[in-house]
């Protein structure tokens, strides 16, 4: 297993644009987070899969967020109507459990451009 | 809610010099603490991570921490910097049992390391 593994790693779109990064965990983690990391800042958590199941979406999440993860392997992230705003780095973990064996291992992220 | 407070936002340090990266924590309940590495336009690395038992905790790269509960503090400390360890820390927090929302993240502190 080559670890979590995040696509693309560079985004530019232009705004108003829609845009979807795919996340693929490591295989026997069944839990599966989003964050998004502005300049200066650590993570902030957007959402999280326990296998299939969203359970839980911060309220950074607007309407224009939407994430999925069927068959709760891989996960796609998607904005709708990207703005300037939305320029970030986006970050996935999967973890086993709460992480206690063996932390939350991230990807290395994509980073997104809105001009 | 848990919440993370890393006071310095930079530390420079000089080569070979030991460093010390404060981290405070704020939780009604028990956690997982952990302290992650980020370099330059890439994801997270776990350095090391406490869960329960010994309060010292050693990582990879030298890194050790300790965590003191009266103080709710895990701080980062390692002996001897090197020029490769100039990054980005982050100290986080998850509930026992981990949370809805995974890990909590400080602000970050940018270790610089001076010839």
């Amino acid at each position: 297993d080559t670890g979590v593994s995040q696509n693309p790693r560079h985004k530019i779109t232009k705004r108003g644009q829609n845009v979807t990064f795919r996340c693929d965990p490591i295989s026997e983690h069944n839990r599966l987070y989003w964050y998004r990391q502005t300049l200066g800042q650590g993570p902030e958590f957007l959402t999280y899969f326990q296998n299939e199941a969203q359970l839980e979406k911060s309220r950074l999440l607007s309407d224009r967020f939407s994430a999925e993860r069927p068959k709760g392997s891989f996960s796609t992230l998607e904005i709708q109507r990207t703005e300037q705003g939305d320029s970030a780095m986006y970050l996935c973990a999967s973890s086993q459990g709460a992480g206690e064996r063996d932390g939350y291992t991230f990807g290395s992220g994509t980073r997104l451009t809105v001009v | 809610a848990q919440s993370v407070t890393q006071l310095d936002s930079q530390v420079p340090v000089f080569e070979e010099a030991p460093v010390e990266l404060r981290c405070n924590y704020s939780s009604s309940v028990s956690v997982y603490l952990f302290w992650y590495v980020q370099y330059p336009n890439q994801g997270l690395q776990l350095l090391l991570k406490y869960l329960s038992g010994s309060t010292l905790v050693k990582g990879i790269n030298g890194f050790e921490a300790e965590f003191n509960k009266s103080q709710t503090s895990f701080h980062l400390r390692k002996p001897s910097v090197h020029i490769s360890d100039t990054a980005e820390y982050f100290c986080a927090v998850t509930l026992f049992g981990g949370g809805a929302d995974g890990l909590t993240f400080g602000k970050g502190t940018h270790l610089i390391i001076q010839p």
